[in-house]
Parts: structure tokens; sequence; C-alpha cells
């Protein structure tokens, strides 16, 4: 089944302490990102990734790190996480080969609570 | 930045009758596409119209855009209360392919 997933789904940890969001696709796209999502704010990019090794920021990516060393997998890391980085983020991916036009898919979802 | 803006915030209807959500949005699209999100939980791709279509169905999913005032609308025919949920237009510029820019999203209760 295509799909992506999130692990962990539930976290939550303390101010300063290094976590990473795992997020993998089974599709082979090229196009992934990190969303999060704020309650009246929406869902914001954080980063994306265009294809293995070539990483870009969004809109929020302040506090937020991530890599592409392999196709499927795209890890957002948490060095010193603080309380405003509690959110609920989406790991996302697309084709962008074989056209302008492909949807994007999403994955459960990460709830992250920062004390 | 928020690049759509969805209206009504929220929508409340019966069982049958038809819901009717608008997208407005500011620059210029190569595609815009709703997704819909049951309470915290990941998105759903519903349906993408591309900037040179005026109308797509998909099922009860209605979409239109409107390219010359920059807005879309997401109608469900004959809603159930399993459509409950938030509805969010995404747009998708040429420029940055891949990269979706959300509104705030309009949330829809369909009672029985």
């Amino acid at each position: 089944e295509a799909q992506v997933t999130q692990n962990p789904r539930y976290l939550i940890t303390v101010t300063g302490k290094k976590l990473t969001v795992t997020c993998s696709q089974n599709m082979n796209h090229e196009y992934m990102s990190w969303y999060r999502q704020d309650p009246g704010l929406g869902l914001r990019q954080i980063y994306y990734s265009m294809n293995v090794e070539v990483t870009d920021k969004g809109d929020v990516p302040e506090g937020y790190k991530v890599s592409r060393k392999e196709k499927r997998n795209f890890p957002l890391i948490l060095e010193s996480p603080s309380p405003n980085q509690t959110s609920l983020y989406f790991c996302a991916s697309r084709a962008t080969a074989g056209g302008d036009y492909n949807e994007q898919f999403f994955g459960p979802g990460t709830r992250l609570t920062v004390l | 930045s928020q690049q759509g803006e969805e209206d009504p915030q929220a929508l409340s209807i019966q069982e049958g009758e038809n819901a009717t959500m608008n997208c407005s949005y500011k620059t210029s699209i190569n595609n815009l596409q709703w997704y819909r999100q049951n309470s915290g939980r990941g998105l759903v791709h519903l349906i993408l119209i591309r900037s040179n279509e005026r109308e797509k169905h998909s099922g009860r999913l209605r979409v239109t855009l409107d390219t010359s005032k920059k807005s879309s609308s997401l109608l469900i025919t004959a809603s159930r209360a399993a459509d409950t949920a938030s509805y969010f237009c995404a747009t998708e510029r040429g420029s940055t392919l891949g990269r979706l820019y959300f509104g705030r999203g309009t949330q829809l209760t369909v009672w029985p």
C-alpha cells in the first residue's frame, strides 16, 4: 500500500532534549516536506527536499533541521526543542517526475508537546 | 505564509443538504487542491484542479476555479454525517512546485 509513515505518532518531551521525528515513503517520490499545523494558522511548511541531498527552507524553518540521505526517508530534527514547537507535524511526499500536477500524500501526523 | 483563505470558517448543515466552501488566494497558481482532515488526523487529498481548468467533478464533489477572481469553491452534494471534517484548500505555484500554501480551513459539521 502506498503510504507515508511517521514515528512517533505522539511525543511529550522537555525543553532542550534533542528529538527526531522520522518520515518514510514507499512511493519512490522525489519531493518530500514537513509541515506544522497550529490552531488558527493552518499548515505551514518547515522544510522541503527536492531529492536526495537537496533540502531547503520553507516558511518556518527556525529551530528545525532535516536531512535527506536516502530517497525514502526525510527525518525532522529538533536540536533543542522549545514550548513554541508544540504542534501537530505532518510529513508529505509527491512525485515530481511525470508531470506538474501530482497530488501530495500526507503522513498520519505526529503530535508533539514540549514542556 | 498563507496563500489560501477559506470561507466560511465554520459551516453546519443537515444530512442531505449541499455544502459549499470557498477559497480565495492571492498570487498566480499552477493548481489548487482540496484536502479533508478528520479531527486531529492526517490530510486526505480530495481533488486537484489545474489552473487551466474551470470545473472538476469527483463523486459527490464539485470544484470550480476562477483564476480571474483568484477563487475556488468546493461543493459537496447530499452531505452525510461522515463528511464532518475540516476542509482545506492549498495552492501550488509554478515557480515552487511541490510546495503547498494552505488556508486556515473550513470546519464542516453535518448533523444526522
